[in-house]
């Protein structure tokens, strides 16, 4: 596509519940990454993919969140059992190759946990 | 471990003010740097990057920034803010070899018409 595609753009949940964010990356880009922006906090890495190398999960907050990039193009990030703290704007991007040149960003879904 | 400082949290401009936004980086090895914008409602945007070469780079909408290697700094200038500069402005980094990028916590920037 055009762009970085994240669905849903906002999603309410109750804690406790388990969430899927998806985001769907321009097509022919290799890399794909997620972030967190909570408020005043910047934006905090999740976990980055890159081909089909293993996924650098080191910015991953707690065991309750994952993500899976299937056929090297969509992913998904799971939260499990969300916790008022998970509350942020969850960020994807896409890049053609893993140099970090021309990152493109998609709008992000806000995640609001109730 | 890798990070990234920006110094402002805020800060409040008249338009025509000239404007100096402050990043440092920690990063063991070579890097590339860039500066993204984030107006208000809107996702991220590039401004302008550093990989190598001329280390004063120069961005959209006359933003410049300069890279300062012995002070591991990345400052991002514009000699003359407008009202519609008032967004969030954060620095990142990351390795020359690629990856994740490590962003600072941001700058958020108003312009007072």
């Amino acid at each position: 596509g055009a762009g970085v595609s994240q669905s849903p753009s906002n999603k309410v949940t109750e804690k406790g519940k388990d969430v899927e964010l998806r985001c769907d990356p321009i097509s022919g880009h290799t890399a794909l990454y997620w972030y967190r922006q909570s408020l005043g906090q910047g934006l905090e890495f999740l976990i980055y993919f890159q081909g089909n190398s293993a996924p650098d999960k080191s910015g991953l907050p707690s065991d309750r969140f994952s993500a899976e990039r299937t056929g090297g193009s969509v992913s998904t990030l799971t939260i499990q059992r969300t916790q008022q703290e998970d509350s942020a704007v969850y960020l994807c991007a896409s890049s053609p190759q893993e140099t970090g040149y021309g990152y493109t960003f998609g709008s992000g879904t806000r995640l609001t946990v109730v | 471990a890798q990070s990234v400082s920006q110094h402002n949290h805020h800060v409040i401009l008249s338009e025509a003010a000239s404007l100096e936004l402050g990043c440092n980086y920690s990063y063991g090895g070579t890097v590339n740097l860039f500066w993204y914008v984030q107006y208000p409602g809107q996702h991220l945007q590039l401004l302008l990057k550093y990989f190598s070469g001329d280390p004063l780079v120069k961005g959209i909408k006359g933003f410049e920034a300069e890279f300062i290697k012995s002070k591991f700094s990345f400052n991002l200038r514009k000699p003359s803010v407008q009202w519609s500069d008032t967004a969030e402005y954060f620095c990142a980094v990351n390795s020359n070899q690629g990856g994740k990028l490590i962003f600072g916590q941001g700058t958020e920037l108003s312009v007072k018409p």
